[in-house]
């Protein structure tokens, strides 16, 4: 059975660092073709795709916030962190964790997100 | 900004049919990268409803359908149940950006 599941801050102050892990089970990230993105969708609008990492440890970014974004894998450990700097009230959003068997394909197996609220 | 383009909102009668367009472009859907669907319950993650095109996930009822041509796809549900009510996404890969795009979503109601 494939679970994910998103931790991290609920609340950030503006210019902060965010920080978020997914931690996830019934698959491994080591399994060829194997991929996890983070998708954000904030309060009442459409959802937005932000970064993926593949079992080969391929990155790829959201093209208007990629200097902002960085993605890693701890294999051993079932893990895939965020990190989002210079954190904006814009950036309030639900960020989900979520599994696909490609880079290109269906996600099949969503977290069930968590709330990010950015407020001084 | 989202890249595929969907109407706000539709609505149906029960029993009724209904169809969401997605509408994307030529680094999209229409260079022929599959489109996906997704159901979003009030205060729920997303859940696949139709992968690659028009194909149903497991326990996903055969009411919902998909299709795709050219730079656009649809999504039908007919027999529409009150339980259908939802956010509905289109999704599919974006060439020029290298990701994943989103349609803009569409909210059906059951009146």
């Amino acid at each position: 059975q494939v679970t994910l599941r998103e931790s991290g801050p609920a609340l950030v102050k503006p210019t902060q660092t965010l920080t978020l892990t997914c931690t996830f089970s019934g698959f491994s990230l080591s399994t060829s073709g194997m991929c996890v993105s983070w998708i954000r969708q904030p309060p009442g609008k459409a959802l937005e795709w932000l970064a993926l990492i593949d079992w080969d440890d391929d990155k790829y970014y959201r093209t208007s916030l990629k200097t902002r974004l960085t993605i890693s894998k701890d294999t051993s450990n079932n893990q895939v962190v965020l990190t989002m700097t210079n954190m904006n009230p814009v950036d309030t959003a639900t960020y989900y964790c979520a599994r696909s068997r490609g880079v290109i394909v269906e996600v099949d197996y969503w977290g069930q997100g968590t709330l990010v609220t950015v407020s001084s | 900004q989202s890249v595929l383009t969907q109407p706000p909102s539709v609505s149906g009668a029960p029993g009724q049919r209904v169809t969401i367009s997605c509408t994307g472009s030529s680094s999209n859907i229409g260079a022929g990268y599959d489109v996906h669907w997704y159901q979003q319950l009030p205060g729920t993650a997303p859940k696949l409803l139709i992968y690659v095109n028009n194909n149903r996930p497991s326990g996903v009822p055969d009411r919902f359908s998909g299709s795709k041509s050219g730079t656009s796809a649809s999504l039908a549900i007919t027999g529409l149940q009150a339980e259908d009510e939802a956010d509905y996404y289109c999704q599919s890969y974006d060439s020029s950006l290298s990701g994943y795009v989103f349609g803009t979503g569409t909210k059906v109601t059951v009146l």
